[in-house]
């Protein structure tokens, strides 16, 4: 099955705690790129990668890193978690530009608590 | 971006045609209309896109006016699975500039037996 796989699905951590969230596709997707959503924020775009080894920040990049080591991989990265962090995180993945138009396809989500 | 309007919030009753509308007065001419949705705390779930001329697939139709300043997603026999919140995203074909999607607000949709 088609898939954007995250993990782990809930996540309870202390300030200060290294962390990772991983993020798997199996659609051979060149673009994957990480949301965090906020009650009356929305969806916000953390990072994007266009292929591997090519990231960039979106509109919330703060206190996060991103790797693309790996074209099926695309791990979120909080160094430092602060309380301010706490969301509910997304991955998504879709084919480059050249086939346009096609949609993104989303995990499941990831709810990050940090105390 | 062209930005989008919705309603906040609409009911339907299970078996009936939800329609959904949203307004994009601003909507330049490359610009596709595309819908997601989110059903409670899941991931967003692709819908349907378009251009200008109606699209239909398996889970809905889409249909853009003339002037391209609106367009309705129709989910034709609305069952309780369909409640959600439904975005409206008018961008750039493809990735486009930025490449992030504008969810806005949307409109919670909500099936009742």
């Amino acid at each position: 099955e088609a898939q954007v796989t995250q993990n782990p699905r809930y996540l309870i951590t202390v300030t200060g705690k290294k962390l990772t969230v991983t993020c798997s596709q199996n659609m051979n997707h060149e673009y994957m790129s990480w949301y965090r959503q906020d009650p009356g924020l929305g969806l916000r775009q953390i990072y994007y990668s266009m292929n591997v080894e090519v990231t960039d920040k979106g509109d919330v990049p703060e206190g996060y890193k991103v790797s693309r080591k790996e074209k099926r991989n695309f791990p979120l990265i909080l160094e430092s978690p602060s309380p301010n962090q706490t969301s509910l995180y997304f991955c998504a993945s879709s084919f480059d530009r050249s086939r346009a138009n096609y949609g993104y396809t989303f995990g499941s989500g990831t709810r990050l608590t940090v105390v | 971006d062209a930005k989008t309007t919705q309603p906040p919030s609409m009911d339907c009753a299970e078996g009936r045609a939800a329609n959904l509308p949203c307004n994009h007065s601003t909507i330049s001419g490359n610009e596709y209309v595309y819908w997601y949705r989110q059903i409670h705390s899941q991931g967003p779930q692709y819908i349907i896109h378009g251009l200008k001329n109606n699209e239909t697939n398996e889970m809905a139709s889409l249909i853009i006016t003339e002037d391209r300043k609106s367009s309705t997603l129709i989910l034709p026999h609305a069952t309780l699975r369909d409640t959600a919140v439904y975005y409206c995203i008018v961008r750039v074909g493809g990735l486009g500039s930025g490449y992030a999607l504008n969810f806005g607000k949307g409109t919670s949709l909500l099936v009742t037996p």
